[in-house]
């Protein structure tokens, strides 16, 4: 089985613009969480997404978004970016059922924000 | 809300020996405990995880001991090479079946370093 794949691996944006990251869960999988990891902060929570529903959310502002397609697929969105938002976000599965709380982790994209 | 602490922040030892990595949660309505292996370049990989209603699992030469009275939980490698070397997180988190997966809180993470 595949794993969790991102897209793209990098990206180096400018300070002010938006970004989009991309998700694609392992087969099977319905529940995508999306993290941040910063140096200074560790792997901190944004949010989770079920059945195309935001069904939990990390204490983040509003420029950071998200949405889940039928597929499972995912996207975060990062508005007006700043030179703090520049890390790695990670993005999680988990399938249904009793071990829906196991969490598998795709590679990152790589932001900088310059 | 939950807060998960771990120590130590660096550990080396010479291939052969062990490695433990101790954390602490502070919200007793967690009931997951998931250690990941982060490498370089990499996202962090599951490499063993506990359940509440489980005090001690065991994989290969990686165990997990979870006390839920003292609130902590600990990753032991036996027979460490230089390929486990690699930054270990701890995680903690109280997900409910059928319901949210439930966000994982995280250690800060422990840089081990095994010596050849």
């Amino acid at each position: 089985k595949a794993g969790v794949t991102q897209t793209p691996r990098y990206l180096i944006k400018t300070r002010g613009q938006q970004v989009t990251l991309s998700c694609s869960p392992i087969s099977g999988h319905r529940s995508v969480s999306w993290y941040q990891q910063t140096p200074g902060q560790g792997l901190q929570f944004l949010f989770e997404y079920f059945s195309e529903t935001q069904r939990n959310k990390g204490n983040f502002p509003g420029r950071f978004s998200g949405r889940q397609f039928s597929n499972s697929r995912s996207e975060m969105n990062v508005s007006t970016l700043e030179l703090g938002d520049s890390a790695l976000y990670l993005c999680a599965s988990s399938s249904p059922g009793p071990t829906s709380d196991t969490q598998y982790f795709g590679p990152g994209t790589r932001l900088t924000v310059l | 809300g939950e807060n998960v602490e771990q120590h130590p922040s660096t550990l080396s030892v010479q291939e052969g020996d062990s490695a433990v990595i101790k954390c602490t949660y502070s919200d007793s309505a967690s009931n997951y405990f998931p250690w990941y292996k982060q490498e370089l370049g990499k996202g962090p990989q599951l490499i063993i995880d506990i359940r509440s209603n489980v005090g001690e699992k065991k994989d290969q030469r990686i165990a997990v001991t979870l006390n839920k009275t003292a609130k902590h939980f600990s990753l032991h490698i036996t027979e460490t090479q230089p390929e486990d070397s690699a930054v270990y997180f701890c995680a903690a988190s109280s997900a409910h079946y059928g319901g949210s997966q439930g966000n994982l809180i995280f250690g800060k993470g422990t840089k081990l370093s095994v010596k050849p």
